[in-house]
């Protein structure tokens, strides 16, 4: 069985760092792109961080540039969320998610989407 | 940038109904659009991608169809498990994307 289970999350002070990580199990990490999207309290779903299967190339929401770095080891199957200087409106709960990548021949191009969800992780930003 | 938007931002309807959600870019992203659904305190499942293909494991009832600057989803009769909010996704590279606000189903 596919599966993605993020850990790491909880309560911590502004301007403090939190990491979160995600195990993945049920398939060939090292050859997905890895994602975090979040979702803050009634509100909609924001694509945070992405990293490529080696990790040479990454993605940052303009909002966390400079303060989260998203990394992976394919040794040990996971995914991390490096999140510093945190502000109140970090608060959400975090969805680590898998990219796959499928070439559409009708109309000659390539499609990236994310078709596994861990359930996700809580981040509280308070003091 | 390109902004998406979707409309309408909630809608509630019968069982049994035909519901249509909009997205649309503000500019053209050929058919570079996926779409999700998410259940009340669940998270995300991929419905849709490349505007029109149906993800493995999904109900028939859902349809996407569009391209360019307008999409829709489909769903061709509603019940009662898809009581959900439905994101669309622009997918700008293998990295990078942008979710669209999102639209609130709920039963009439």
């Amino acid at each position: 069985e596919v599966l993605l289970l993020e850990s790491g999350g909880g309560l911590v002070q502004p301007g403090g760092s939190l990491r979160l990580s995600c195990a993945a199990s049920g398939f060939t990490f090292s050859s997905y792109a890895m994602h975090w999207v979040r979702q803050a309290p009634g509100k909609g779903l924001e694509h945070v961080a992405g990293i490529s299967t080696t990790g040479g190339s990454t993605y940052y929401v303009d909002s966390v540039k400079g303060r989260f770095s998203i990394s992976r080891d394919n040794s040990k199957n996971t995914v991390f969320l490096q999140m510093g200087s945190l502000r109140p409106e970090d608060v959400a709960v975090y969805y680590c998610a898998r990219g796959v990548v499928r070439y559409d021949d009708s109309d000659n191009f390539w499609i990236s989407s994310m078709d596994v969800w861990g359930q996700g992780t809580t981040v509280t930003v308070s003091s | 940038d390109i902004q998406m938007t979707q409309s309408p931002s909630s809608l509630s309807a019968s069982v049994g109904d035909r519901v249509t959600i909009t997205c649309r870019a503000s500019q053209s992203i050929r058919r570079n659009l996926n779409w999700y659904q998410q259940e009340p305190g669940k998270a995300p499942k991929l419905l849709i991608y490349a505007a029109s293909r149906l993800q493995s494991g999904v109900p028939s009832r859902f349809s996407g169809s569009g391209s360019g600057t307008d999409f829709t989803l489909t769903i061709s009769s509603l019940r009662p498990d898809d009581i959900a909010t439905y994101y669309c996704q622009k997918s700008d590279s293998t990295l990078s994307s942008t979710f669209g606000p999102g639209t609130k189903v709920e039963i009439k």
